[in-house]
Parts: C-alpha cells; sequence; structure tokens
C-alpha cells in the first residue's frame, strides 16, 4: 500500500525559512517523480514542485522559483522541500503526491498534507 | 506559460442528473490531463488521466474526453457522494498548471 506522511508544518514569520518532509512507503520510490501540491485556505489546488525518480530534474512554479528547493533521498525514500524567504501568500496545505511516471505526469496518491502558516 | 480555464466555478444539480465539466487550455496539450476530486475536507484524488483513461477503482458513471485544448469531465448519474470539487490538471510540460476547480453540489 502506497503511504506518503508529510511532516514540518509549522507556524514562521515573514522571511523565515522551513523545510518539509515526506515519507514515503509501498512503492519503488526512485522510479516515480514526486509532487509538491499546495492549498492555501479556502482556495483552490497550486501546483509548486516536481522532481524526477533520480532527482536529476526539478522544475518550480514561478511563484516558488528561487525561494524553495525540491530534494530527494532515494536511499531513504524521502521527498524534502525547503522553503525560503517565506511569505504571507505562502500560507497552505502542502501536500506531497506521487507521479504516475518517472518524471511530469498525474499524481495518483497523496499524502494527508502538512500546514504551513506564515504570520508574524 | 498555459493557462487552464474550468467552467463553470460551480454547479448545483440533482440525483441522476448527467453533469459536464470543461476544462480549457490556452494553448495545445495533446491528451496531457488529467481530473481530480476533492471531496470536503479531504485530500485530493486521481479520477481520469490521459484525458480519457479512468484510474483504477474509479466508478464508471465519470468519464473524461478531449484533446488539444478542450477537455470535458463527465458524471453520468450524479448521486450524493459526488459532492466535491474538480480540478483538471495539465502535464504535458512544466509547470503542471491546475484549472480553478468546479464546485459540484446536489439540488
Amino acid at each position: 500500500e502506497v503511504q506518503l506522511l508529510e511532516s514540518g508544518g509549522d507556524l514562521i514569520q515573514p522571511g523565515g525559512s522551513l523545510r518539509l518532509s515526506c515519507a514515503a512507503s509501498g512503492f519503488t520510490f526512485s522510479t516515480y517523480g514526486m509532487n509538491w501540491v499546495r492549498q492555501a485556505p479556502g482556495k483552490g489546488l497550486e501546483w509548486v514542485s516536481i522532481i524526477s525518480g533520480g532527482g536529476g530534474t526539478t522544475y518550480y512554479a514561478d511563484s516558488v522559483k528561487g525561494r524553495f528547493t525540491i530534494s530527494r533521498d532515494n536511499s531513504k525514500n524521502t521527498l524534502s522541500l525547503q522553503m525560503n524567504s517565506l511569505r504571507a501568500e505562502d500560507t497552505a496545505i502542502y501536500y506531497c503526491a506521487k507521479a504516475r511516471g518517472y518524471s511530469s505526469s498525474s499524481a495518483d496518491y497523496w499524502g494527508q498534507g502538512t500546514l504551513v502558516t506564515v504570520s508574524s | 506559460d498555459i493557462q487552464m480555464t474550468q467552467s463553470p466555478s460551480s454547479l448545483s444539480a440533482s440525483v441522476g442528473d448527467r453533469v459536464t465539466i470543461t476544462c480549457r487550455a490556452s494553448q495545445g496539450i495533446s491528451n496531457y490531463l488529467a481530473w481530480y476530486q476533492q471531496k470536503p475536507g479531504k485530500v485530493p484524488k486521481l479520477l481520469i488521466y490521459g484525458a480519457s483513461t479512468l484510474q483504477s477503482g474509479v466508478p464508471s458513471r465519470f468519464s473524461g474526453s478531449g484533446s488539444g485544448t478542450d477537455f470535458t469531465l463527465t458524471i453520468s448519474s450524479l448521486q450524493p457522494e459526488d459532492v466535491a470539487t474538480y480540478y483538471c490538471q495539465k502535464y504535458n510540460s512544466a509547470p503542471l498548471t491546475f484549472g480553478g476547480g468546479t464546485k459540484v453540489e446536489i439540488k
């Protein structure tokens, strides 16, 4: 059974940094791309970033480019999102989501999400 | 970047009705289009990928069609458990943009 468990969400001041993690199990982690998708309170889904199965290719939404860094440790089946220079508009539930393929594709499994609140 | 526009933004229909949701891409994306269902307070769930391929376990009353720029999600007979917000997503290339969502309610 595929399981994705996010952690690291917190209340953080504007300008601060936070690192989210996603522990994956139940599938061959290195074979699949992994996404971060966020959802601000009461709003729709916003794709944030994707990393290929081997970790060599990454893409970002313009809204986070230069501030967020996605990475993965295939030896530990873990996905991470380093978030710097956080803004109020980054407040959201952050989901990690498994891609159906090695890189860009639809997301077939989602974690329960971790809440990031950026506020002073 | 390619924009994804869903319509309507919300709809109300009766149990048993046929419901259609439209997603339009600002440029052609072939069939690299997915549909997701998010029930209130729940995690998004993949319904359809490749514009028309039903994800395993999804009821057959859901179907998808389209290619290029215009896509449709159809619920052939609306059920109470289908109350949710539905999102389309392009995945031909980054950014993997979502549509704004369509909220489906029971009349």
